[in-house]
């Protein structure tokens, strides 16, 4: 139980396009899920997170506009970034939370921007 | 004083040792102490988890110390096998307005040789 998947696992777009990366929990109701960018040997820093039917929660430092976050169900979050650019490289994580202090991480998407 | 510490960043043992990585806090608001194990290009899982009201949770061959007065607490992995070889983040969670934030620490990169 309590599996988080996302999609896509890794993807390239050029500099300049958007591009969107879905979080799902398979087989649980997550009132709460979080984003994180996890950069190479480094810890995950937490970017946004996202209550059904809210706007998202983003930490200081994390441009709102660059980095759209729906979470239109208890199941399903997208994160999109905007006009991407190689700066935004990275490894994207989600997790999922039922509102105890379980959270559930998902595989990660690898994005690179060339 | 959101900060979690931990040492080392780095750590080799040889298989059938005993690995120990330590961690402290500072916000005594602090209330959950997971453990995360996360293997490259994957996402991180959670491997044990402890609460204050505790000293000492043990699974397998995995053992959290929790000393709360002090702010510090270890894991320890005995019998380490190659297997075991991953980068393993503490963290600390805090009931904080209306929901949980994991916060990280840096981790430290395991390496089981046999």
């Amino acid at each position: 139980g309590a599996v988080v998947s996302q999609h896509p696992s890794r993807v390239i777009c050029k500099s300049g396009t958007s591009v969107k990366i879905e979080c799902r929990s398979l087989d649980f109701q997550a009132t709460t899920m979080f984003w994180y960018r996890q950069f190479p040997k480094q810890s995950l820093m937490l970017m946004a997170t996202s209550n059904e039917g809210s706007k998202a929660t983003y930490e200081q430092g994390v441009e709102k506009d660059k980095f759209l976050i729906n979470h239109a169900s208890l199941t399903l979050s997208t994160l999109t970034v905007t006009s991407a650019h190689p700066e935004d490289s990275s490894f994207y994580i989600c997790s999922a939370s039922t509102g105890a202090y379980e959270q559930y991480f998902g595989p990660g998407t690898r994005l690179t921007v060339t | 004083q959101q900060q979690v510490k931990q040492s080392p960043q780095s750590l080799i043992v040889q298989k059938g040792g005993i690995s120990i990585i330590n961690c402290a806090y500072e916000n005594t608001a602090f209330d959950y102490f997971p453990w995360y194990q996360q293997f490259p290009g994957k996402g991180p899982a959670l491997l044990i988890a402890i609460r204050p009201d505790v000293s000492e949770k043990k699974e397998g061959r995995f053992t959290i110390s929790f000393n709360k007065s002090a702010k510090q607490f270890s894991l320890h992995i005995m019998d380490s096998q190659p297997g075991d070889s991953a980068t393993y983040f503490c963290a600390a969670v805090g009931l904080q307005t209306s929901y949980d934030k994991v916060i990280f620490g840096p981790g430290t990169s395991l390496s089981v040789i046999p």
